[in-house]
């Protein structure tokens, strides 16, 4: 089964700040990437899919980057609604797999 | 409007079993393939178990193969999950997610589920 790996697990910054996520999965999985977000007591939000490209309605600050086994979410200015939890996920195969998330937090 | 809405988490004791349900709407269901997701207290998220559109093909997680089985109605809209030989490292929000199509990222989520196994 692919594996995938985030990091950082916790990352702290301020408004404004350019932040960048990584993901990495444990054997090609070509561009079949997903991003979400989740605030506490909501559902995930599907953010970006095929590793770039931007759900509808996604604000455009949030930009996703990689294939392969390499991926990067970023988000080029980050604004008060950002600070949330990350997910990325792999469905090159169809057993889906999550990373284990990535909590923004305010500096 | 795409809805996805939940139902059928409970306290159950270990050893249990129970069936989750997921209604959908607004879109035309058969189209689609749906997961089932889980996010135990505090922790991150674990997909679970995929089954196509018609119904046919299903996949499952290691965690949960041979304990649990995914199913549709597609006369009904409804997405099913049946658990038992349930644990207590089952306890956890669960999530039906739709595919955008079949074997794609998760395009609309529902609310959740709360299965909780204790004795």
């Amino acid at each position: 089964d692919i594996q995938m790996t985030q990091s950082p697990s916790t990352l702290s910054a301020s408004v404004g700040d350019r932040v960048t996520i990584t993901c990495r999965a444990s054997q090609s999985i070509g561009s079949w990437l997903a991003w979400y977000q989740q605030k506490p007591g909501k559902a995930p939000k599907l953010l970006i899919y095929k590793a770039s490209s931007l759900e509808s309605g996604v604000p455009s600050r949030f930009s996703g980057s990689g294939s392969g086994t390499e991926f990067t979410l970023t988000i080029s200015s980050l604004q008060p609604d950002d600070f949330a939890t990350y997910y990325c996920q792999q469905y090159n195969t169809y057993l889906y797999a999550f990373g284990q998330g990535t909590k923004l937090e305010i500096k | 409007e795409v809805q996805l809405s939940e139902s059928g988490g409970d306290l159950v004791q270990p050893g249990g079993s129970l069936r989750l349900s997921c209604a959908a709407s607004g879109f035309i269901f058969s189209n689609n393939a749906m997961n089932w997701v889980r996010q135990a207290p505090g922790k991150g998220l674990e997909w679970l178990s995929s089954i196509s559109g018609s119904g046919g093909t299903t996949y499952y997680a290691g965690s949960v193969k041979g304990r649990f089985t995914i199913s549709r109605d597609n006369s009904k809209n409804t997405l099913y999950l049946q658990m038992t030989s349930l644990r207590a490292e089952d306890t956890a929000l669960y999530y039906c997610a739709k595919d955008y199509s079949n074997g794609h990222h998760l395009d609309c989520w529902g609310q959740g589920t709360l299965v909780t196994v204790s004795s």
